[in-house]
């Protein structure tokens, strides 16, 4: 059973911190890894995606991939309120294959 | 570009009816698939179509299936509803087939079975 597991949270950070949020997945073999944001009662929206090992900087956004160690995570700096949402991790397992998506984490940036 | 429609935006339905869902795709887009989100369950995976074929079906019963038209516009159907149906139907798209490549999500459909 191929899982993608993350911490539920919720995740408290004060205004203007870094938020990190954490991702692993059970398979080695996985290729691709996104990030999506979804908003109490909304649907998901991308915010990152990335396929290398290493960091990838978009914004106040920064993913990190770590095939080694099997996990992705996601730090948001400079949080701001605006930024209180589900994060969703979703792997991509193989080429041709469906997303696999985690429960997501609950982020809560006080102001 | 308009992005991911979805319609109708919520149903309430009872147990035994059967529900359409539609999905129309970004334009250009070939890749539809679907999914299943509920509190306790998160994001499940339903079924992918890209150029009116199924690529790939998640670990849902035979209730639920789809389709996929020329256009790329598509639907879910979820025949004999159950209580445990009650969710947020999603419809995301892209450009090509298989995960890999980054999906868009549709607002949803909020389905409520009674």
């Amino acid at each position: 059973q191929k899982e993608v597991e993350q911490n539920s949270g919720p995740l408290s950070v004060p205004e203007g911190a870094i938020a990190s949020l954490n991702c692993t997945y059970s398979d080695r073999g996985s290729q691709s890894f996104f990030w999506y944001r979804q908003y109490s009662g909304k649907s998901p929206e991308l915010i990152m995606f990335i396929y290398s090992n290493g960091d990838k900087e978009d914004g106040r956004f920064t993913a990190q991939l770590n095939k080694a160690s099997q996990y992705v995570s996601l730090l948001i700096r400079d949080s701001q309120p605006s930024d209180s949402a589900t994060y969703l991790c979703a792997v991509n397992v193989q080429a041709g294959t469906a997303l696999i998506f985690g429960k997501g984490t609950t982020l809560s940036v006080s102001s | 570009k308009a992005g991911v429609t979805q319609t109708p935006r919520y149903l309430i339905k009872t147990r035994g009816q059967q529900v359409t869902l539609s999905c129309s795709p970004i334009s250009g887009h070939r890749s539809v698939s679907w999914y299943q989100q509920t509190p306790g369950q998160g994001l499940q995976f339903l079924f992918e179509y890209f150029s009116e074929t199924q690529r790939n079906k998640g670990n849902f019963p035979g209730r639920f299936s789809g389709r996929q038209f020329s256009n790329s516009r598509s639907e879910m159907n979820v025949s004999t509803l159950e209580l445990g149906d009650s969710a947020l139907y999603l419809c995301a798209s892209s450009s090509r087939a298989g995960g890999g490549e980054t999906q868009y999500f549709g607002p949803g459909t909020r389905l409520l079975v009674l």
